[in-house]
């Protein structure tokens, strides 16, 4: 089972910080996705990057997928309150199949 | 419109006891899937069904058994509840060998 470690676990930063959240893993993927959880609902799907060296960007959200395609970041910009949240990076492992990593709880102090 | 929805949101039982979750997708998906989440937000597939046949089955106790009636539908019931069962079950569907996945709000499972 491929293992996605995030980092950092937990993250309090003021509004208008700019913050940087990590996904690394020792395998190669052909895709990795972003997902935001916000509590009480169900992951949504920010991002998915599948080109190594690949960046995209959602507005303050930039994302980067490595060049050996093995890790990706989150950049963000002038945090928001209403970017509060759980971050998780995903990659897929089969046809069908998913890993997760264990997320990034993130609090923007207003 | 709701994409991906699940019955109930809150589900409070007693050990032993026998319970249900369904869940319903309206995006027209060949796949869905049931996922575990602990409480430490550790997000776990558990099963995976494509055009109502199960293709992934991760290492579930064989109390837990999903049921696919059609493609939009797929059920969870789990016999014989354990208080390490408590835990938010999410259900999610995605286009066959697609990885984005579309999850429903979730299930929070508490068992007493």
């Amino acid at each position: 089972t491929q293992l996605l470690e995030q980092s950092p676990q937990f993250l309090s930063i003021q509004e208008g910080e700019n913050l940087t959240v990590y996904c690394n893993s020792s395998s190669v993927f052909s895709s990795l996705q972003w997902y935001r959880q916000e509590p009480g609902e169900g992951p949504v799907l920010l991002v998915t990057v599948v080109t190594g060296g690949e960046v995209k960007k959602l507005k303050r959200l930039t994302f980067q997928f490595g060049d050996a395609r093995k890790d990706s970041s989150l950049h963000i910009t002038a945090a928001q309150p209403g970017d509060t949240g759980l971050y998780l990076c995903a990659a897929g492992a089969g046809s069908y199949q998913l890993t997760f990593g264990k997320g990034t709880k993130l609090s923007v102090i207003p | 419109d709701t994409a991906v929805s699940q019955t109930p949101k809150y589900l409070v039982t007693q050990m032993g006891n026998d319970k249900s979750i369904k869940c319903e997708q309206n995006l027209g998906h060949d796949t869905m899937y049931w996922y575990k989440q602990d409480s430490k937000k550790f997000l776990k597939i558990m099963f995976s069904y494509n055009n109502k046949e199960l293709i992934i089955n991760e290492t579930v106790p064989n109390r837990f058994s999903p049921k696919s009636p059609d493609k939009a539908h797929l059920n969870l019931h789990i016999n014989s509840l354990e208080l390490g069962d408590s835990a938010v079950y999410f259900c999610a569907s995605s286009h066959p060998r697609v990885y984005e996945q579309y999850f429903g709000p979730g299930t929070r499972l508490t068992v007493t």
